[in-house]
C-alpha cells in the first residue's frame, strides 16, 4: 500500500503567484481531507470531501482557496493569489469513513513558503 | 476558547518516567476521541483511540471523563523513542469532524 500521496514535497513561490497542491488518497478510502499546520494554529481543517463531494469546507479561509475532487483518486488545493501568510505544511488526510469517525491516514505534506 | 486544548509544554522527563498529559475539549456532544502522535517533520499517526471505559495499549494508557470533557494519555517507562509531539483529536458531534488539538511536546532525556 503506497499510503496517501502528496505532491510537491515543497513549494517556493512568490507573493501573487498561483500555486496548486495534489493528493492521490489510499484506495478504497471514500472521504478524502485537506489539513493546514502552523506552529500558531496548529492543525486545522480546510476542507473535506466524501465520495468525491465537498461536504463541509466552512474550514477554507477565503476565495482565495479552493479544492476539487475530480475522481475517487486525486484531488487539489489551489490558492490564487498566494499571500506570504499562506505558508504553511498542508496536509491531506483520507479515510475509509464519513466524517469523524475512523483513522486518518495523513500524507508526508507539502512545505509551503510564500515569499 | 479553543474547542481542543492542550498544554504545548515541552515536557521534559528522564528515560524510564512516566508522563501524563491531558487534553479538553469544549463540545459536549463530541463522540470519538483520539491521540495522534507527530514527529518533527513528519505526518502525524493514529497512537490510539480513547474509549469510554479506558483502555491500554503496552505502556500507553489513554482515559476518558467524559463529565469533565477531558482525555488523558499516560505513558509509563518512557523510552527515547517516545520524543514527539502528542495530538488530542475530538470527533463527532454536529460538525462531524476530527477537531485537533495543537499538540504536546514530549522530550525524553538519556
Amino acid at each position: 500500500d503506497a499510503g496517501v500521496i502528496q505532491s510537491p514535497r515543497h513549494e517556493v513561490t512568490e507573493m501573487g503567484q498561483e500555486v496548486t497542491l495534489r493528493c492521490k488518497p489510499i484506495s478504497g478510502h471514500n472521504s478524502l481531507f485537506w489539513y493546514r499546520q502552523t506552529m500558531m494554529r496548529g492543525l486545522e481543517l480546510l476542507i473535506y470531501f466524501n465520495n468525491n463531494v465537498p461536504i463541509d469546507d466552512s474550514g477554507m479561509p477565503e476565495d482565495r482557496f479552493s479544492a476539487k475532487m475530480p475522481n475517487a483518486s486525486f484531488s487539489t488545493l489551489k490558492i490564487q493569489p498566494s499571500e506570504p501568510r499562506d505558508s504553511a505544511v498542508y496536509f491531506c488526510a483520507s479515510s475509509s469513513a464519513r466524517g469523524a469517525g475512523e483513522k486518518l491516514f495523513f500524507g508526508s505534506g507539502t512545505q509551503l513558503s510564500v515569499l | 476558547r479553543k474547542e481542543v486544548e492542550q498544554d504545548p509544554g515541552p515536557f521534559n522527563v528522564p528515560e524510564g518516567a512516566t508522563v501524563a498529559f491531558n487534553c479538553t475539549y469544549s463540545n459536549s456532544a463530541s463522540q470519538s476521541f483520539f491521540w495522534y502522535r507527530q514527529d518533527c517533520r513528519k505526518e502525524p499517526k493514529l497512537l490510539m483511540s480513547v474509549y469510554s471505559s479506558g483502555n491500554e495499549d503496552g505502556r500507553f494508557t489513554a482515559q476518558l471523563n467524559r463529565a469533565s470533557q477531558y482525555i488523558s494519555l499516560l505513558i509509563r517507562d518512557s523510552k527515547l523513542s517516545d520524543s514527539a509531539t502528542y495530538l488530542c483529536v475530538v470527533g463527532g458531534g454536529a460538525t462531524n469532524k476530527l477537531i485537533f488539538g495543537t499538540g504536546t511536546l514530549l522530550a525524553v532525556q538519556p
